[in-house]
């Protein structure tokens, strides 16, 4: 079946840190690709995605690339702010043999930006 | 940007009980889900709506679970006897077209649910 593994947290940076939260999948077919953030009383939101190799997603400064080599979509940022401080999900979505696509998540990962 | 509403935040109900948690997907869209999650483990998809009926399943969406739209704007998961292990955060999601095109999905805040 697909699976998701990400980086277990916490992580605890200081701003302007480099972030790199790593995600590997296994998946039938060719799934797409996605990072979800939920900030603290939030729900989760769509922070990037990428729907084929070697496409890469990007948004507020983070980027992942689909590297289907290595199935994985870490998850990257240069410099990180106090703001970033949330719980980050990596997923994929994929035919689950049926006629409909559901997400797939990871476990989740905390991240904590102190100032 | 619109949002999916979920009540309540906190439920705390005892074993044997039945509960509702209810949601209010963003009104433009079709297709309609639960996931959960239990603490420290991943976020598990429980069952797809579209067109008034559920779409797909996962295999914790047993019996004891049912999900309807009962008036074109809320969408409610029920747990008729709940268990222990069903103490969870519990998030509703929608989207426009469904997971076919990629499309991402809107999600609530979640319920978190405490089964004593």
């Amino acid at each position: 079946g697909n699976s998701v593994t990400q980086m277990e947290g916490p992580v605890t940076l200081s701003e302007e840190a480099f972030l790199t939260i790593n995600c590997t999948y296994t998946a039938t077919g060719y799934p797409s690709l996605f990072w979800y953030v939920q900030y603290p009383g939030e729900g989760l939101q769509l922070l990037l995605k990428a729907t084929k190799a070697d496409d890469k997603g990007s948004n507020k400064g983070f980027e992942a690339t689909y590297r289907k080599e290595t199935t994985s979509f870490h998850l990257e940022k240069g410099s990180v702010q106090v703001s970033d401080s949330a719980v980050y999900f990596c997923a994929l979505s994929a035919n689950s043999g049926g006629s409909n696509y559901k997400l797939t998540f990871g476990k989740g990962t905390l991240l904590t930006v102190n100032p | 940007e619109p949002e999916v509403t979920q009540t309540p935040s906190h439920q705390v109900t005892q074993m044997g009980q039945e509960v509702i948690l209810r949601c209010v997907p963003i009104s433009n869209h079709l297709y309609f889900y639960w996931y959960r999650q239990i603490l420290g483990q991943k976020v598990e998809f429980l069952v797809s709506f579209y067109n008034n009926e559920i779409s797909e399943k996962s295999e914790i969406f047993d019996d004891q679970f049912s999900v309807e739209r009962p008036d074109g704007s809320n969408f409610t998961l029920k747990i008729r006897s709940t268990k222990l292990e069903d103490s969870a955060m519990y998030f509703c999601a929608s989207s426009v077209r469904g997971l076919l095109t990629n499309e991402k999905l809107f999600f609530g805040s979640g319920t978190q649910l405490s089964v004593l």
